[in-house]
């Protein structure tokens, strides 16, 4: 079965710090992709960054960078220089051919708040 | 990526009565999604809209209650029916670009649902 856990509810983060948001995941599917989401108050999902199973470097967009650890199974976002802008909620996600390479399976989130 | 425009943007219903989502994407696309948000809780995939087939439920959805029009390759509905306040919610649309288990899924803004 596929699982994603996100054991941070919240998460504070000075103005201009990183931040690391975790992630982990299980599952026995040898090929799969990982995914984050930011979620601001107003509800929208927006893709952030992706990481497939078998990448060899860690993805980076901008101010994010995704930290894979393939053997510890561990996804997490790292927030470089946080705004105000970035205070929102953070999904992990995952696809995978036991999923559905279609469907994404959702973690429950990390609450960011970045502080002035 | 995709521009995703999804109405209303909230309502608030009564119970037992419909609401219908509309979801129109700024190309055509194979594949549109529906997930639901209920508070405070990550997103479940309620179904997948091809166009020119039935859309396909996952398990604890049915297409009684959550009808899925799919009339071309730009558009989609949902539809909430017979609505009780357990259906509260934000309703998502969701589209695919990308191959395989690269599943990148863009979202709308979301329908944020109030049933009274």
């Amino acid at each position: 079965a596929q699982k994603i856990t996100q054991t941070q509810p919240g998460m504070f983060v000075q103005e201009k710090e990183a931040v690391t948001l975790d992630c982990t995941y299980d599952t026995s599917d040898p090929s799969y992709g990982l995914f984050w989401y930011k979620q601001p108050s107003s509800g929208e999902m927006i893709f952030l960054i992706y990481q497939g199973s078998y990448d060899q470097q860690n993805a980076t967009e901008g101010r994010y960078s995704l930290n894979f650890q393939k053997a510890r199974k561990s996804a997490n976002l790292v927030i470089s220089a946080s705004q105000l802008g970035d205070s929102a909620m953070y999904f992990c996600a995952m696809s995978s051919d036991q999923t559905g390479a279609n469907n994404l399976f959702f973690g429950t989130g990390t609450r960011l708040t970045v502080i002035p | 990526s995709a521009v995703i425009s999804q109405k209303p943007s909230r309502d608030i219903c009564q119970r037992g009565t419909s609401l219908t989502i509309q979801c129109q994407v700024d190309s055509q696309v194979t594949m549109m999604f529906w997930y639901r948000q209920q508070p405070g809780q990550s997103l479940t995939l309620i179904a997948t809209a091809n166009q020119g087939s039935e859309a396909t439920y996952e398990s604890g959805f049915v297409i009684d209650k959550f009808p899925i029009s799919r009339p071309n390759l730009t558009f989609s509905t949902l539809t909430v029916s017979n609505m009780s306040p357990e259906d509260s919610s934000i309703y998502l649309c969701s589209v695919k670009a990308g191959t395989g288990l690269k599943n990148i899924q863009y979202f709308g803004a979301g329908t944020r649902l109030s049933v009274l």
